[in-house]
């Protein structure tokens, strides 16, 4: 597509629920970012996705994120059991290696 | 860890003025170095990026910023504000980690 899409747009979900969010990056590029935007954190990285090798999981907060590539395109991050702490953008970057990133809209979570 | 401090947390300018926002990082290996901007109700967007060579990058909307090795310094520029320059202006780092590092952000107003 012409840009880097993400779904939903806003989630608002109960405390201790699971939620996944989508990636759609851009059409041929390798790398792909999770960041997460929250107030008092700013913009914090997440994960890092390149091609086939290991993904980066340096950023994640904790146990209860993970994300998955899957054929080397789309992502999707999930949260289990969702904590009011949790609710923020999410924003997925996609970038040929080593070059600018191209951010999507974000989807903003809330943790009811 | 690198990090990027940006010290300007809010700005508020009238039409016309001249705006300087200060980055610095913290990292002494090869770095790039971007400005990200993001609209109200919209997603970031790159401002202007320095990969190398001339140290004064020129971006979209009359907008620069000059790379100072010695001062680990990427300060954004831009001669005279406009009313739809409003909007939050985030400062990133990209190393060999790939990840951008993000600095906190500054929000500027402009008066009309």
């Amino acid at each position: 597509g012409a840009g880097v899409s993400q779904s939903p747009s806003n989630k608002v979900t109960e405390k201790g629920k699971d939620v996944e969010l989508r990636c759609d990056p851009i059409s041929g590029h390798t790398a792909l970012y999770w960041y997460r935007q929250s107030l008092g954190q700013g913009l914090e990285f997440l994960i890092y996705f390149q091609g086939n090798s290991a993904p980066d999981k340096s950023g994640l907060p904790s146990d209860r994120f993970s994300a998955e590539r899957t054929g080397g395109s789309v992502s999707t991050l999930t949260i289990q059991r969702t904590q009011q702490e949790d609710s923020a953008v999410y924003l997925c970057a996609s970038s040929l290696p080593g070059t600018q990133q191209f951010f999507g809209p974000g989807t903003r979570l809330t943790v009811l | 860890a690198q990090s990027v401090s940006q010290h300007n947390h809010h700005v508020i300018l009238s039409e016309a003025a001249s705006l300087e926002l200060g980055c610095n990082y913290s990292y002494g290996g090869t770095v790039n170095l971007f400005w990200y901007v993001q609209y109200p109700g919209q997603h970031l967007q790159l401002l202007l990026k320095y990969f190398s060579g001339d140290p004064l990058v020129k971006g979209i909307k009359g907008f620069e910023a000059e790379f100072i090795k010695s001062k680990f310094s990427f300060n954004l520029r831009k001669p005279s504000v406009q009313w739809s320059d409003t909007a939050e202006y985030f400062c990133a780092v990209h190393n060999a980690g790939n990840m951008l590092t993000f600095g906190g952000g500054t929000r500027l107003m402009v008066k009309p």
